[in-house]
């Protein structure tokens, strides 16, 4: 069954560096989307990508953040100068239309440690 | 603005009861999306159910069930005969029609059952 991955499992950094997660959405999907979710705390959206094009994020997704389709099939979410509040697990996800009329397959997630 | 509450933040059970898990939303929409995700240990978001505003039947699956009130802004999730493999955190989540494709989540329930 197509599923949705994400590398690393686990990224450890130190504060100030930049960071890229990646993520290899299903093949056949169109729309894709970044969360995050803080030790113990709820899921949140960050942002949604469809057509090569952000088209929506939350005030979460700052300019520190930026996303891109460098291929046919890597998605990568990229934070310039991580912060201690950065740290947290990513999760990429994916759908084949709108999220609203379909449901999202998340990945895995990214563990995000900042020192 | 859309809102998803889940006022049990943790349920403990024995192996074998029925467990119901509250969600409550709120929305300004009258389209919308419902949707309930397990997150086992391990950490992944996986997809149980997607639901929209004007299908209120309810629906069964295995020993889960899902009770869709529009009258109460409520989308309950029953588990009969809890199995130890249902230990996870369950989260509720909305997309409104007019909010693009972002999926806003509730806060969680930690279900643990108990052999």
């Amino acid at each position: 069954e197509p599923e949705v991955t994400q590398t690393p499992s686990h990224q450890v950094t130190q504060m100030g560096q930049e960071v890229i997660l990646r993520c290899v959405p299903i093949s056949n999907h169109l729309y894709f989307y970044w969360y995050r979710q803080i030790l113990g705390q709820k899921v949140e959206f960050l942002v949604s990508f469809y057509n090569n094009e952000i088209s929506e994020k939350s005030e979460i997704f700052d300019d520190q953040f930026s996303v891109e389709r460098p291929d046919g099939s890597n998605f990568t979410l990229k934070i310039r100068s991580t912060k201690l509040e950065d740290s947290a697990m990513y999760f990429c996800a994916s759908s084949t239309a709108g999220g609203k009329y379909n449901e999202q397959f998340f990945g895995p997630g990214t563990r995000l440690t900042v020192l | 603005a859309q809102k998803v509450t889940q006022a049990q933040t943790e349920i403990s059970v024995v192996e074998k009861e029925d467990v119901t898990l509250d969600c409550v939303y709120e929305t300004r929409d009258t389209t919308y999306y419902l949707f309930w995700y397990k997150q086992p240990p391990s950490g992944e978001l996986v997809f149980l159910i997607r639901r929209n505003s004007f299908d209120e039947q309810n629906e069964i699956s295995g020993r889960y069930s899902w009770n869709f009130q529009k009258s109460t802004s409520s989308f309950n999730f029953t588990i009969t005969a809890s199995q130890v493999v249902d230990s996870a955190v369950y989260f509720c989540a909305l997309s409104e029609s007019n909010a693009g494709n972002m999926l806003t989540f509730g806060g969680g329930t930690r279900l643990m059952v108990k052999p």
